[in-house]
């Protein structure tokens, strides 16, 4: 089945503590993005990759990191959260002409 | 810079009513365009896309959406609702120069009274 997977689906953390989100597809595709929702501001991009070892910062890419090492994984890495991080997270992957699929969404909490 | 307005926030409409969500984006130059639905506790899917060719787009679940260049508007439209269509709908533009960014609004809450 075609997929986005992304891990963990929750996940509680305090501050200063490196945390990884890992994003995994298996369609192929070339464009993956990892987005942030809240309430009321939809979904802003925060880092977005065309191919391996092109990435590109978004809109509100500050206090994250990605790396793109190979085509099918696209971590997201916070090396030192802060309480403005707890959002839902989306990953999400592309080709060619279509839309994002999007990934089940990463719950994240920073006490 | 793209942006995409949504100008309704919450809308409630009763079972078989008819629907149409409004979207604005500004950007001059070509665009492709997309309507997402996200379900309570679930993640986006998508509900149709414009590319090119016939500005009537037509989608899945009875949805339909038009695009007119000279208003740039791309909205949302379904002839008669259903409860289960209760959940947040969002639009996204994407300019033709740069693939994998993709700028959503704000969303449309919607709620279908039974």
């Amino acid at each position: 089945e075609a997929q986005v997977t992304q891990n963990p689906r929750y996940l509680i953390t305090v501050t200063g503590k490196k945390l990884t989100v890992t994003c995994s597809q298996n369609m192929n595709h070339e464009y993956m993005s990892w987005y942030r929702q809240d309430p009321g501001l939809g979904l802003r991009q925060i880092y977005y990759s065309m191919n391996v070892e092109v990435t590109d910062k978004g809109d509100v890419p500050e206090g994250y990191k990605v790396s793109r090492k190979e085509k099918r994984n696209f971590p997201l890495i916070l090396e030192s959260p802060s309480p403005n991080q707890t959002s839902l997270y989306f990953c999400a992957s592309r080709t060619g002409a279509n839309g994002y699929t999007f990934g089940s969404g990463t719950r994240l909490t920073v006490v | 810079a793209q942006s995409v307005s949504q100008h309704n926030h919450h809308v409630i409409l009763s079972e078989a009513a008819s629907l149409e969500l409004g979207c604005n984006y500004s950007y001059g130059g070509t665009v492709n365009l997309f309507w997402y639905v996200q379900y309570p506790g679930q993640h986006l899917q998508l509900l149709l896309k414009y590319f090119s060719g016939d500005p009537l787009v037509k989608g899945i679940k009875g949805f339909e959406a038009e695009f007119i260049k000279s208003k740039f508007s791309f909205n949302l439209r379904k002839p008669s609702v259903q409860w289960s269509d209760t959940a947040e709908y969002f639009c996204a533009v994407n300019a033709y120069s740069s693939a994998s960014k993709i700028i959503f609004g704000s969303g449309t809450r919607l709620s279908i009274r039974p």
